[in-house]
């Protein structure tokens, strides 16, 4: 049971270049979920998708966008890189986001530095 | 003010000791409230998670929350060296579809 996949683990942009981050899940998960980590500010909510087809803004989403491919999968793009953006991305996955109790499963983050 | 904080420590304590880790938060309207812990290098995984006043018991862990003061607690009693990572403390809000996180606390547990 492979829980939450993303890829690539690692990536190293130019400023200005634009890559695709993928997530898929296999839990049958309603939610989805894309945070950043950066040192001393914990994970901040960039976009997350209550339901298949459905997209909103969390706390930090300027320079990133979005898709709710299927139920599955959820991208995250960024158009044009900037080095603000270097950090780690993890994408989580919920069974079902009103659910009070119902936990968040992550995947295993991906590495990104922009030069 | 943030909406969750913690203490980013490191905490340290010996093997064998009770290490205890805070977390307050600014929203009345939080519900629940869970605890992950992630090591270096390595995604948060959850340790447990509570939504009423009082303390829950998992083995060796045991988290409180106390509502009207606005904290959540874990307590990890005989603190292994394998314990040592970054604890996170997560809240969900009501009308919030995502949980909201503290920036974390770093236990260090000294064999």
């Amino acid at each position: 049971n492979a829980g939450v996949t993303q890829t690539p683990k690692f990536q190293v942009l130019k400023t200005g270049q634009s890559m695709t981050l993928q997530c898929a899940q296999d839990m049958n998960h309603n939610s989805m979920y894309w945070y950043r980590q950066d040192p001393g500010m914990g994970l901040r909510l960039i976009y997350y998708s209550a339901s298949e087809g459905t997209t909103d803004k969390g706390e930090v989403p300027n320079g990133y966008n979005v898709s709710r491919l299927n139920k599955r999968e959820f991208s995250l793009r960024l158009e044009s890189a900037a080095p603000s953006q270097t950090s780690v991305y993890f994408c989580a996955s919920r069974r079902d986001s009103r659910g009070m109790n119902t936990e968040a499963f992550f995947g295993q983050g991906t590495r990104l530095t922009v030069v | 003010q943030k909406e969750v904080e913690q203490n980013s420590g490191p905490l340290s304590v010996p093997e064998g000791a009770i290490a205890s880790l805070n977390c307050t938060y600014s929203d009345r309207g939080s519900q629940s409230f869970f605890w992950y812990r992630q090591y270096s290098g390595k995604s948060p995984e959850l340790i447990m998670f509570i939504y009423s006043n009082g303390d829950k018991e998992d083995g060796r862990f045991t988290a409180q929350l106390n509502k009207a003061s606005q904290y959540v607690s874990l307590l990890i009693r005989d603190s292994q060296p394998s314990d040592s990572a970054t604890y996170l403390c997560a809240v969900r809000s009501m009308g919030r579809r995502a949980l909201t996180f503290g920036s974390g606390t770093r236990l260090q547990v000294q064999p």
